[in-house]
C-alpha cells in the first residue's frame, strides 16, 4: 500500500486548528499510525489504530478517518509542534508516507 | 523507562558488510517484536526488518531481502542487523524500534532509539 500525504509543507499560526491528510492506495482498515519527528530527533508515536492517542501525548492531537483516507488534527497549534509528521500503515505490508513539514507562520 | 541505544554505525565501502546493535532496557525485551527502520539524509522513513519475540520469524522489504539479516539475543536484551553487500543507497540513519503486534502480525512502532548513521561510500 502506498501512502500519499498532503500538503508536503504547511505553514500555520499559533492557536490555529491544523489538519494533515494521508491517503492510501488501498483500504487501510484503520491500521494507521501517525509519527512526529522534530529536527535531529527520532520519530515519536502520536496516534495508532487511526484514532488511539498514545500515552503521554497532548490531547490537542487527534486522528480520524476510515477506508483509504485519514487525518491528523492539531486542535490548537503550539510552537513546540513544529516538526515533520509521517503516517504509517500496517494493514498490508509496512509503509510510511513521505511526510508533511509543519511550520509556524 | 524504555531505552533503545544503537551502535555499530560508520563509514563502509560499497560491497562490504556492517553489523548494527541495539541495547534495550526498561521493558521485558523477550515479549516484544523488534524492528529496524532507516531514514536516508533529508528523506522519509523506510521499514527495514522485523523479528518476532523468539526470533523464529523475520520480515523484510524487497529492497534489503537477501542482503540484511535481523537477529536478537533475548538473554542480552539485544537486537542486531547484519548488513551485507552494502550499496550507496543504504546510506541512512538506522533506528532500532520496539514494535507492537496483533495476531502475530507486526504493527506499529511505539518506541525508537536515537539512531545510528551508516554511510556507504568509497
Amino acid at each position: 500500500i502506498q501512502l500519499t500525504q498532503s500538503p508536503s509543507l504547511l505553514s500555520a499560526s499559533v492557536g490555529d486548528r491544523v489538519t494533515l491528510s494521508c491517503k492510501g492506495s488501498q483500504n487501510i482498515n484503520n491500521y494507521l499510525a501517525w509519527y512526529q519527528q522534530k529536527l535531529g530527533e527520532a520519530p515519536k508515536l502520536l496516534i495508532y489504530n487511526a484514532n488511539s492517542l498514545q500515552t503521554g501525548i497532548p490531547s490537542r492531537f487527534s486522528g480520524s478517518g476510515s477506508g483509504t483516507d485519514y487525518t491528523l488534527t492539531i486542535s490548537s497549534l503550539q510552537p513546540e509542534d513544529v516538526a515533520t509528521y509521517f503516517c504509517y500503515q500496517y494493514n498490508n505490508g509496512l509503509t510510511f508516507g513521505s511526510g508533511t513539514k509543519l511550520e509556524i507562520k | 523507562e524504555v531505552q533503545l541505544v544503537e551502535s555499530g554505525g560508520g563509514l563502509v565501502q560499497p560491497g562490504r558488510s556492517l553489523k548494527l546493535s541495539c541495547a534495550a532496557s526498561g521493558f521485558t525485551f523477550s515479549n516484544y517484536y523488534m524492528a529496524w527502520v532507516r531514514q536516508a539524509p533529508k528523506k522519509g522513513l523506510e521499514w527495514v526488518a522485523t523479528i518476532s519475540t523468539s526470533g523464529s520469524r523475520t520480515y523484510y522489504p524487497d529492497s534489503v531481502k537477501g542482503r540484511f539479516t535481523i537477529s536478537r539475543d533475548n538473554a542480552k536484551s539485544s537486537l542486531y542487523l547484519q548488513m551485507n553487500s552494502l550499496k550507496s543507497e543504504d546510506t541512512a540513519t538506522y533506528y532500532c524500534a520496539r514494535q507492537r503486534r496483533y495476531n502475530n502480525y507486526p504493527h506499529y512502532f511505539d518506541y525508537w532509539g536515537q539512531g545510528v548513521m551508516v554511510t556507504v561510500s568509497s
